[in-house]
């Protein structure tokens, strides 16, 4: 079973400080990754994924991600944040298929990020 | 734009009487999902769809309903809603089965 782990649940940064939020993952094969990010009362956007090649990741709004197969992790990471990334982020992997041929999304607890000035 | 419309956003409902969330897309995406989101939780499963007439149950199926006639619509019903099923609920939908778009979700609360 493919499971998702963010280990903090909540996260204080100052603007303009450097941002890495943690995720980890278990799967048995080379996963599909992605970060989504949750403003208050918005749903879910895409903020990047990773399929495969490069284990670096650019996204929207500046964000980047790194896969490290060695690790089972998929970070995020921004050099310097905004007051307006404050906002929940969701980690999420897809890999398990079905019979039906349907890929599950499973997506971690999420880490609520504020942003002080 | 592209984007998944769900109605309501906000609904506060009584024990056992029967609602119905609806949920469309304009992107032509075959595969659609519904997803409760609770605190500590994060997302679950609801049901998902691969294409029209084609549905399955996610991980959380007890107590909803969906169908899917039209590619575009997947709606979410709960036939006899009770307290446990408060929740935010949220639709997507994907082109690639993996990567979804959401809509801006629906806030039920069941008393």
């Amino acid at each position: 079973a493919q499971s998702v782990t963010q280990p903090d649940i909540h996260i204080t940064v100052s603007e303009g400080a450097s941002l890495e939020l943690r995720c980890n993952y278990s799967y048995g094969a080379t996963p599909y990754l992605f970060w989504y990010v949750q403003s208050p009362g918005q749903g879910l956007q895409l903020l990047l994924k990773y399929f495969s090649g490069d284990t670096l990741v650019q996204g929207i709004k500046g964000f980047e991600a790194e896969f490290k197969r060695s690790q089972s992790s998929f970070n995020l990471r921004k050099p310097s944040v905004h007051w307006s990334d404050a906002a929940e982020y969701f980690c999420a992997v897809g890999g398990v298929v079905n019979s039906g041929g349907y890929q599950k999304v499973t997506f971690g607890t999420g880490t609520k990020l504020q942003v002080i000035p | 734009e592209a984007q998944v419309t769900q109605n309501p956003r906000y609904l506060i409902t009584v024990t056992g009487k029967k609602l119905t969330v609806t949920c469309s897309q304009n992107m032509n995406h075959e595969y659609m999902s519904w997803y409760r989101q609770d605190p500590g939780l994060g997302l679950r499963q609801i049901y998902y769809s691969m294409n029209v007439e084609v549905t399955d149950k996610g991980d959380v199926p007890e107590g909803y309903k969906v169908s899917r006639k039209e590619k575009r619509n997947f709606p979410l019903i709960l036939e006899s809603p009770s307290p446990n099923q408060t929740s935010l609920y949220f639709c997507a939908s994907s082109w690639d089965r993996v990567s979804y778009t959401f809509g801006s979700g629906t806030r039920l609360t069941v008393v």
